[in-house]
């Protein structure tokens, strides 16, 4: 069964500080994996994609990474801000004509002054 | 830019009530489909379409229906809504084809609560 584990399920840093993100999945084989940010209230939006050939890219302060050999995939938040207090889910979507993505539960990350 | 578009945002109803969730989206996608979201949950798929006529289950697709008539639209409905059902459901849309992505764009939400 495809499965997409997150962690930590939450995470509490100060403003201004680094942080990273995890997520391992099963899903195989594979087509590519996003990170979205949720937002309180709000629905998921896009923060980056990563395909088989890439290992790591950049999106602002935002920089995800993906070892495919061990399907792991990080996000990595530098200099956090007040605004990215939100929920962060890793999607990874098969190939082979399987469609259907297979979603992680989410890191909760908060943001204190 | 509309993108995707959900109503009502917030709901109240009693068991057993029924009610339709409304999804629309104005981007020419062939993919939709809902999602429920509970705390400690993460998205589950409910339902979902590859296109006007026809559409599959999901993950948890008990005790709801959906029907696709047109590309734009892709209703949720509850037949007899249970406390069970409490959550915030989630539409979204994405293009279906081989040099597509896959990238999902979603509403806002639909708070329901079933008491």
């Amino acid at each position: 069964k495809n499965q997409v584990e997150q962690s930590p399920q939450s995470l509490i840093i100060l403003e201004g500080k680094n942080c990273t993100l995890q997520c391992n999945y099963t899903v195989s084989p594979f087509s590519n994996l996003r990170w979205y940010k949720q937002d309180t209230g709000r629905g998921p939006v896009s923060l980056t994609i990563m395909t088989f050939s890439e290992n790591t890219k950049s999106n602002g302060r935002y920089t995800a990474t993906l070892d495919a050999d061990t399907k792991q995939s990080s996000l990595h938040i530098t200099a956090s801000q007040l605004s990215d207090s939100a929920s962060y889910i890793c999607v990874v979507r098969g190939g082979g004509g399987s469609y259907i993505p297979t979603f992680g539960r989410g890191t909760s990350l908060i943001v204190h002054p | 830019n509309a993108g995707v578009t959900q109503t009502p945002k917030f709901q109240v109803l009693k068991t057993g009530q029924s009610m339709t969730l409304q999804c629309a989206q104005d981007m020419n996608h062939e993919y939709m489909s809902w999602y429920r979201q509970d705390p400690g949950m993460g998205l589950r798929l409910i339902h979902y379409s590859v296109g006007a006529g026809i559409t599959d289950q999901g993950e948890v697709p008990n005790g709801y229906n959906v029907s696709r008539s047109t590309t734009e639209d892709f209703p949720l409905r509850l037949l007899s809504a249970a406390p069970s059902q409490t959550s915030v459901y989630f539409c979204a849309s994405s293009p279906y084809d081989r040099g597509s992505s896959g990238e999902l764009f979603f509403g806002e939400g639909s708070r329901l609560t079933v008491l």
